[in-house]
């Protein structure tokens, strides 16, 4: 089946500096993937909307300065958190589909976790 | 309201009952629904996903769709520790949109 790797799983920064999270699709052509972060007990909500090789699509109220996602293949996306603060301290998500399947549900990655102190 | 509605619980239950997890949703215009099931700090698994009206089963999971009523269900027969999660309802309209979640429900299954 389709497989989403997303890298790392977790990661602890320093306020300021920047993280850069990467999903790959393995075994599949992602044209489109999709960032999430999720907070304790809360639902996933939608970031963005990563289309490969054109800008992202960003959902209201997130910052596409402070979030910056590239998509330059078919099989990677990348988050890049800049100036991280506390804030920012979540529970990352990437998904995509394979729509080369017969499914329609949409793969996702295992997560980041990521801690700004 | 919400486009997607879900009880978040959480829900408790012995081993071996049947679990009865349920949605519903205001928009008609979503065509495709499915069930993922999230551990801790872990990204969702999908579990099952249905297009029509009606039921489909796989293994102990049995998902039923009613699109006249505008509501979902996830059917756990025999329950098991291993199925204590969160599980998430999440649907879609048309080809490569976003998923809509519903937050989710607590699911705990005591042995």
């Amino acid at each position: 089946g389709a497989v989403v790797s997303q890298h790392p799983s977790w990661v602890i920064c320093k306020s300021g500096t920047s993280v850069k999270i990467e999903c790959r699709s393995l075994d599949f052509q992602a044209t489109t993937m999709f960032w999430y972060r999720q907070f304790p007990k809360q639902s996933l909500m939608l970031m963005a909307t990563s289309n490969e090789g054109s800008k992202a699509t960003y959902e209201q109220g997130v910052e596409k300065d402070k979030f910056l996602i590239n998509h330059a293949s078919l099989t990677l996306s990348t988050l890049t958190v800049t100036s991280a603060h506390p804030e920012d301290s979540s529970f990352y998500i990437c998904s995509a589909r394979d729509v080369s399947g017969n499914t329609y549900g949409y793969t996702f990655g295992s997560g980041t976790r990521l801690t700004v102190v | 309201q919400k486009e997607v509605e879900q009880d978040p619980g959480p829900l408790s239950v012995p081993e071996g009952a049947i679990v009865s997890l349920n949605c519903t949703y205001s928009n008609s215009a979503f065509q495709y629904f499915m069930w993922y099931r999230q551990y801790s700090r872990k990204g969702p698994e999908l579990l099952m996903y249905t297009y029509s009206s009606g039921n489909k089963e796989d293994g102990r999971f049995t998902a039923q769709v009613d699109k006249s009523s505008k509501y979902i269900s996830l059917f756990i027969r025999d329950s098991q520790p291993s199925d204590s999660a969160t599980y998430l309802c999440a649907m879609i309209r048309t080809g490569n949109t976003p998923l809509v979640f519903g937050k989710g429900t607590r699911l705990s299954v005591i042995a």
